[in-house]
């Protein structure tokens, strides 16, 4: 099992350029999470997905739009890419129940915007 | 809004000495804590949850938890220089999503 795959490892965009960064899992995991991660900083949810055809809004949305169209795969466009954008960007697979939530995080893609 | 303290450090330990990194959150609905270890350049990858008052220890670590003072904390016996990362508490309620603080480095010199 590959686990959680995210690609690209890197990318560097320019103001008002647009991307998708592409995240899978393998795990049969129903929820899927994409957070962003600034030097110094914890994790900030952006959206996450309990299933497939299910998206919520985490913490820190505004920017970004998800799918999740099949178990596997729960991709996160950028529109319009902004330098506060500049993050490293983290998609985890997990279970969750009434009392247990364990992620299983991918390798992270590296994001600047210039 | 969902408040995690953590502090960031780094702490400092030799080799062999216990670390204690600590953890106080704001949510009184919270009903379990995970504790992940993110090495740097590296993804955060899970090393204790607790979720009952007291004590739960596995191998090194030990993650203490009173949820009448809203604390957790994680102990790390004969500390490694591989165990230098910065460790990020999580609250959870129940609601499909992990609360993250900050984390607290933690530097172990030989």
């Amino acid at each position: 099992n590959a686990g959680v795959t995210q690609t690209p490892k890197f990318r560097i965009l320019k103001i008002g350029q647009s991307m998708t960064l592409q995240c899978t899992q393998d795990m049969n995991h129903n929820y899927m999470y994409w957070y962003r991660q600034d030097p110094g900083m914890g994790l900030k949810l952006i959206y996450y997905s309990v299933g497939a055809g299910i998206t919520d809004k985490g913490e820190v949305p505004n920017g970004y739009n998800v799918s999740r169209s099949t178990t596997e795969d729960f991709p996160l466009r950028l529109e319009l890419a902004a330098p506060s954008q500049t993050s490293v960007y983290f998609c985890a697979g997990g279970l969750a129940g009434a009392a247990y939530n364990e992620q299983f995080f991918g390798p992270g893609t590296r994001l600047t915007v210039l | 809004q969902k408040e995690v303290e953590q502090n960031s450090g780094p702490l400092s330990v030799p080799e062999g000495a216990i670390a204690s990194l600590n953890c106080t959150y704001s949510d009184r609905g919270s009903q379990s804590f995970f504790w992940y270890r993110q090495y740097s350049g590296k993804s955060p990858e899970l090393i204790m949850f607790i979720y009952s008052n007291g004590d739960k220890e596995d191998g090194r670590f030990t993650a203490q938890l009173n949820k009448a003072s809203q604390y957790v904390s994680l102990l790390i016996r004969d500390s490694q220089p591989s165990d230098s990362a910065t460790y990020l508490c999580a609250p959870y309620s129940g609601y499909s999503t992990l609360t993250f603080g900050k984390g607290t480095m933690l530097l172990v010199s030989p």
